[in-house]
């Protein structure tokens, strides 16, 4: 089955207790990306990746760190959580296109809800 | 910068009732809009997705349909049953310089089917 995972689905951490999540796709996508949902501010980019090596920073990318050494992999790592960071993440890949003349949808993963405290 | 919004936030209908969700976005250069669904605490599951050269997708009881000049998408859903209660986001896909790599999502319309 074509699907994102994240992995764990559910963590409660303490401030400063460096901790990864991690998302595997099986489709073969070039783009992966991150994603934090809170209430009142909807979904927001934390970083993406175009391909394996490429990264870059999307809306809110303090605080995380992020890497892409092979394609099916896009972990997303906490050094040193923060309250703040408590929140629902999700995961999610995209086909990308060489001329961009037909850009895919995305598939996201089931979220990771993350609480520090 | 692309902000999407989507009216109105919390909509209630009774069962059998066909229903509109309304979403707006104001930068038409993007290369296409993602209608999702959430239950609660859950992840987004693909609706349906519109291409920009495209007007309306349909799947199921469920319409969407495009208007990228005036930069405006509906879901239409019809027939509504309790099952449909969630919360439904709409999502567009940039066209602009690093417009692409991500999606910019509207905070969504969260629907009761009352029985």
């Amino acid at each position: 089955e074509a699907q994102v995972t994240q992995n764990p689905r559910y963590l409660i951490t303490v401030t400063g207790k460096k901790l990864t999540v991690t998302c595997s796709q099986n489709m073969n996508h070039e783009y992966m990306s991150w994603y934090r949902q809170d209430p009142g501010l909807g979904l927001r980019q934390i970083y993406y990746s175009m391909n394996v090596e490429v990264t870059d920073k999307g809306d809110v990318p303090e605080g995380y760190k992020v890497s892409r050494k092979e394609k099916r992999n896009f972990p997303l790592i906490l050094e040193s959580p923060s309250p703040n960071q408590t929140s629902l993440y999700f995961c999610a890949s995209s086909l990308s296109s060489p001329d961009r003349a037909l850009i895919y949808g995305y598939t996201f993963g089931s979220g990771t809800r993350l609480t520090v405290v | 910068k692309q902000e999407v919004t989507q009216i109105p936030a919390a909509l209630s209908v009774p069962e059998g009732e066909n229903l509109v969700l309304n979403c707006s976005f104001t930068d038409s250069a993007i290369y296409n809009l993602q209608w999702f669904r959430q239950d609660p605490g859950k992840g987004l599951t693909s609706l349906l997705l519109i291409q920009s050269s495209q007007r309306e997708q349909t799947s199921g009881r469920l319409n969407a349909s495009l208007d990228k000049s005036s930069g405006r998408s509906t879901l239409y859903i019809a027939a509504s049953q309790p099952g449909d209660s969630a919360t439904y986001l709409c999502a567009v896909r940039g066209a602009t310089q690093g417009g692409s790599e991500k999606l910019v999502f509207g905070k969504g319309t969260k629907l009761t089917v009352n029985p």
